[in-house]
């Protein structure tokens, strides 16, 4: 079975602070993982996906994750925190292709001017 | 580039009646999905439909649900008697599907800006 914790239902950083949203995971088989940003009123956009080969995976708008195995994690980061990227972002998970998405409950960033 | 659409962005309707969300999912992709979010919950999957039929569907799709795509372009969410909790944000989704692809090929899925059902 496949299921996605996200700690920390809300989250607040000062502008041009580190991002750092954390989402862990448990999945019987290696898993695909995927982080998506929601804005206020709208749908869900891939920020960055890990599917396989470097563990460090890089996405739009400066956010990166990196997949760690052994920790069961793919927590979602970003150097300089801006305004824009107050948002939802959800951490997800599925077992293969054309297999459902499970979700995580979701973290609201708030970024603090 | 190519995306989802759903329409109507916004649905009102009263308990007991039936309502149809519709999403237009990207022309070459060959699995669609539904989720739904509940205001202030997580995203919960629905079903997924593949080849003219349903390949999963979770708890939440009962009897009331139903998918269909009705023409080569359309796919559509029914439910027949609607209840107060089945006020939501439904998210379309939908993605390609590599017979024996690689790992590598993995092809995630695009989702719609979704349609809010309010039930009244």
């Amino acid at each position: 079975a496949q299921s996605v914790t996200q700690l920390g239902s809300h989250v607040s950083v000062s502008e041009g602070a580190l991002v750092l949203l954390r989402c862990n995971y448990s999945s019987s088989v290696p898993p695909y993982l995927f982080w998506y940003v929601q804005y206020p009123n709208q749908g869900l956009q891939l920020l960055l996906k890990y599917t396989t080969g470097a563990t460090l995976v890089k996405g739009i708008n400066g956010f990166e994750a990196e997949f760690k195995k052994s920790e069961t994690s793919f927590h979602l980061t970003k150097p300089s925190a801006h305004m824009s990227d107050a948002a939802e972002y959800f951490c997800a998970v599925s077992r293969n292709t054309g297999n459902q998405f499970y979700f995580g409950t979701g973290t609201s960033l708030t970024v603090i001017p | 580039e190519p995306e989802v659409t759903q329409t109507p962005s916004h649905q009102v309707t009263q308990m007991g009646q039936e309502v149809i969300l519709r999403c237009v999912p990207i022309s070459n992709h060959l699995y669609f999905y539904w989720y739904r979010q509940i205001l202030g919950q997580k995203v919960e999957f629905l079903v997924s439909f593949y080849n003219n039929e349903i390949s999963e569907k979770s708890e939440i799709f009962d009897d009331q649900f139903s998918v269909e795509r009705p023409d080569g372009s359309n796919f559509t969410l029914k439910i027949r008697s609607t209840k107060l909790e089945d006020s939501a944000m439904y998210f379309c989704a939908s993605s390609v599907w590599l017979a024996g692809g690689a790992r590598s090929s993995y092809n995630e899925q695009f989702f719609g800006p979704g349609t809010r059902l309010t039930v009244l």
